[in-house]
Order: C-alpha cells, then sequence, then structure tokens
C-alpha cells in the first residue's frame, strides 16, 4: 500500500498569510494527487486533482505542485472561509489511500 | 445538479448489519464509477470501496474485506454498500462519491453507522 504523509497535523496562521502544506508518498505515484478541503460537518470537496490542476470554481489562492513522492499545497493569501482540515489522497494504485490530514485554525 | 444522497446508517449492535444506499441524481450515472469513503468520528478519510460504472469490478479495503459488498444499480441510479460483522471501528460516516477522471468529485453529504456493544 502507497502511505500518504502530509505535514504539519495542524498550523495556526491570519487571515491574508501565505500557507504551505506538505504530502509526501512511500513511492512514486507520479502526478496522481488530489487535495481536498473538509470543514466540520460537512463532505470533503476536491480542490487540486493531477497535482497541480485547479478544480472548476476552486479560487486561484490555491495552487499545488510537486510529482513524485513530494506534494505541496499552497494558499496564497488565506481567506476567512479557507480555515478546514485539508487532506491529500494518491489515485495511483488501490488502495486508494488519504493523508492524515492538516487542520488550518485561526491564529 | 449534480447530487448524491446517502441513506440506511443508523445504530445497529456489535456483529450486525446494514445495507447503505446512495441515490445519484443530474448526470449519467452508469458512466462513472463509484466509491465508499468513510470517516470515523473526530478521525481522518478511509478509502472503503470501488465499483466500475459496469458493475463488473470491486475494490475493497483489507479492512472491510470479507464482511462489506458494493454493488449498483444503473437503472435506478444507485449504488449500495452492504456491511456485514459490523465492529466498533467501523462507526463512522459513510460518503459515497463519484469517481471522476480518477478523482472524488462529488460527495454525498454522508451517512453515519454506530455500532454499540
Amino acid at each position: 500500500d502507497i502511505q500518504m504523509t502530509q505535514s504539519p497535523s495542524s498550523v495556526s496562521a491570519s487571515v491574508g498569510d501565505r500557507v504551505t502544506i506538505t504530502c509526501r508518498a512511500s513511492q512514486g505515484i507520479a502526478s496522481w494527487l488530489g487535495w481536498y478541503q473538509q470543514k466540520p460537518g460537512k463532505a470533503p470537496k476536491l480542490l487540486i486533482y493531477d497535482a497541480t490542476s485547479l478544480q472548476s470554481g476552486v479560487p486561484s489562492r490555491f495552487s499545488g505542485s510537486g510529482s513524485g513522492t513530494d506534494f505541496t499545497l499552497t494558499i496564497s493569501s488565506l481567506q476567512p472561509e479557507d480555515f478546514a482540515t485539508y487532506y491529500c489522497q494518491q489515485a495511483k494504485s488501490f488502495p486508494i489511500t488519504f493523508g492524515q490530514g492538516t487542520r488550518l485554525e485561526i491564529k | 445538479e449534480v447530487q448524491l444522497v446517502e441513506s440506511g446508517g443508523g445504530l445497529v449492535q456489535t456483529g450486525g448489519s446494514l445495507r447503505l444506499s446512495c441515490a445519484a441524481s443530474g448526470f449519467t450515472f452508469s458512466s462513472f464509477n463509484m466509491n465508499w469513503v468513510r470517516q470515523a468520528p473526530g478521525k481522518g478519510l478511509e478509502w472503503v470501496s470501488y465499483i466500475s460504472s459496469s458493475g463488473t469490478t470491486t475494490y475493497y479495503a483489507d479492512s472491510v474485506k470479507g464482511r462489506f459488498i458494493i454493488s449498483r444499480d444503473n437503472a435506478k441510479n444507485s449504488v449500495s454498500l452492504q456491511v456485514n460483522s459490523l465492529r466498533a471501528e467501523d462507526t463512522a460516516v459513510y460518503y459515497c462519491a463519484t469517481e471522476y477522471s480518477n478523482w472524488f468529485d462529488p460527495w454525498g453529504q454522508g451517512t453515519l453507522v454506530t455500532v454499540s456493544s
């Protein structure tokens, strides 16, 4: 199985800050990496797919980079609605696996 | 509007069974692979099962293999998850999710399964 490890597990930031979350795969997954945002009590929402592609309707302040084993999600200027938990997910092979999540909190 | 609506969750005793259902609308259901993903209270996301668009191919997480069965009815635009031999660690919100170009989008609102002894 491919293990996905996110860091940090939680981060505190202020509105307007730039935030970067990293995700590392235990083996190469090319660009088979997606990022999801989840708010309390809600289903996850796809933000980034194929490591770098922005899902339709997602604000351009979100961006993804990386390939192989190391990936990042960057939020260029935090907005109040961005405080949530973020998960990476690999789609290279079954079983599909997610990172453990990064909780983004208001400082 | 694309929509997925899960149902069938509830409180069940250890060793019991439930049948979770997901009703799809707003898209050509028979063209898309479907998945179930669960989330234990306060925990992260765990992929559970996959079924291909035709229903001929299925995959399961090791944690549920042999106990859960995924199926679909393309005529009724629905996917189901039969969950058997339930354990305390199966307590979770169960989401169905459409696999769109390899990614989970959209997701349903989830249905809560609580396993109690």
